[in-house]
């Protein structure tokens, strides 16, 4: 039983559409992320939710809406993709403050065209 | 600004042998840190961690050492086996706030 699951793992598209991405973590953890992986492959922080309430948002463009519906699952909708919006994208979850690891999913590859 | 660092890209090591993975951060509230493997199409998966209470931290193969003064910790794999090759990242983070920040990665390959 996979404690992080995204869908889908792969998706291809055109320029301008609109996609998401949905998370779902059985952990019972409070927090949940979604980290970016570019083409350099850094894996960077986008968005941190903690109990459904944002607490994180680290300079993404305005077509990226997450959205916490409850606290085991996490969407991104990207509106108007863009080609350099190609990356893996990872969701993660943690148990918040308190020290410990974080737990991703196995990714999802995105390809605009 | 890159917080933190792993200055080798890439490193070969012979089977048997000590791998040592090394990462640098600059940040000094940074309090908890971490080091994941990552392989090709699948999501990093947590190896371990240590606190900057402590400077050493071991679990099996595994051994992390922090050098709080130098800012840079570093991660032993002994002995080095093929299936340990993949993409090893390491990530920080203040215990106060909710991000963690991860290196830049290096990808470790273990010759047979």
């Amino acid at each position: 039983d996979t404690a992080v699951s995204q869908t889908p793992k792969y998706l291809v598209t055109q320029m301008g559409n609109d996609k998401s991405i949905k998370c779902e973590q059985n952990l019972g953890h409070d927090t949940m992320y979604w980290y970016k992986q570019d083409s350099k492959k850094f894996l960077k922080i986008m968005f941190s939710y903690n109990n459904k309430e944002l607490i994180i948002n680290e300079t993404v463009p305005n077509r990226f809406s997450p959205k916490s519906p409850d606290k085991a699952h996490l969407n991104l909708h990207i509106n108007s993709l863009e080609l350099g919006d190609s990356a893996v994208y990872f969701c993660a979850a943690s148990t918040g403050l308190a020290p410990g690891e974080l737990f991703f999913g196995e990714g999802s590859r995105l390809t605009v065209l | 600004d890159q917080q933190v660092k792993q200055n080798s890209p890439s490193l070969s090591v012979q089977e048997g042998r000590i791998s040592i993975l090394n990462c640098d951060y600059t940040n000094s509230m940074f309090d908890y840190f971490l080091w994941y493997k990552k392989y090709p199409a699948e999501g990093p998966t947590f190896l371990i961690s240590i606190s900057s209470i402590k400077d050493k931290n071991e679990d099996g193969r595994f051994t992390v050492f922090l050098n709080k003064s130098a800012k840079h910790l570093s991660l032993h794999i002994v002995p080095s086996q093929p299936g340990d090759s993949a993409v090893y990242f390491c990530a920080a983070r203040n215990s106060g706030t909710y991000k963690y920040i991860f290196g830049t990665g290096t990808r470790l390959k273990v010759l047979a």
